[in-house]
């Protein structure tokens, strides 16, 4: 079983502010690291796939880069809005498998 | 219209029963997915289908069962159902088996057995 933690597990900050938040996953075997966005009662959206090193996405004020040498990747949130309250989770994909982690709670203080 | 879609949304059974979950995806992707959330929040991947190919988890028991009457459907069969199988059910698919494509979650079903 692959271990995927992420960091922290919750996280408050007030509007306006950037934050972000970090994905380790072990590098052997890896293939691509999964983004998600998971809002209370409903189900996760995917933001990013990222497969290689040094790979850097973005989507609006949200941005995502990885390292898989060292097996992290870290989701970037600019200047922190509301609606930006979620858990992001990532998975981390190997073989024909799907790890998860348990997600970062982020909850944005108008 | 809605991507990836479960029925039911709730699903309360008691012990020994068999109950099943249906999964339906409109958007022609060719590989879906069945996850359990657990009670810490985890979401682990059970089963993955496409056409040719079925991946199972090794850990499910085999009281579990997809079974695919067309590439838009995943039903979830669960035989004998027990206290521990409560646990929120989602369905996903991606456009095909490659690791590097976005997963397309439902909404979940809540299943609890008592």
């Amino acid at each position: 079983i692959l271990n995927v933690e992420q960091s922290p597990q919750s996280l408050h900050v007030q509007e306006g502010d950037s934050t972000n938040f970090t994905c380790s996953f072990p590098s052997s075997n890896f293939y691509a690291l999964h983004w998600y966005r998971w809002e209370t009662a409903k189900s996760p959206e995917a933001l990013f796939v990222m497969t290689l090193n040094g790979d850097e996405k973005k989507k609006g004020r949200i941005s995502a880069t990885l390292n898989t040498k060292e097996g992290y990747g870290y989701l970037y949130i600019k200047g922190s809005q509301p609606e930006d309250s979620a858990t992001y989770l990532c998975a981390s994909s190997t073989g024909n498998q799907f790890y998860f982690g348990t997600g970062t709670s982020l909850t944005v203080i108008p | 219209d809605t991507a990836v879609s479960q029925t039911p949304k709730y699903l309360v059974t008691q012990m020994g029963n068999d109950k099943s979950i249906k999964c339906e995806q409109n958007l022609g992707h060719d590989t879906m997915y069945w996850y359990k959330q657990d009670s810490k929040k985890f979401l682990k991947i059970m089963f993955s289908y496409n056409n040719k190919e079925l991946i199972i988890n090794e850990t499910v028991p085999n009281r579990f069962s997809p079974k695919s009457p067309d590439k838009a459907h995943l039903n979830l069969h669960i035989n004998s159902l027990e206290l521990g199988d409560s646990a929120v059910y989602f369905c996903a698919s991606s456009p095909t088996s490659g690791r590097r494509y976005e997963q397309y979650f439902g909404p979940g079903t809540r299943l609890t057995v008592t």
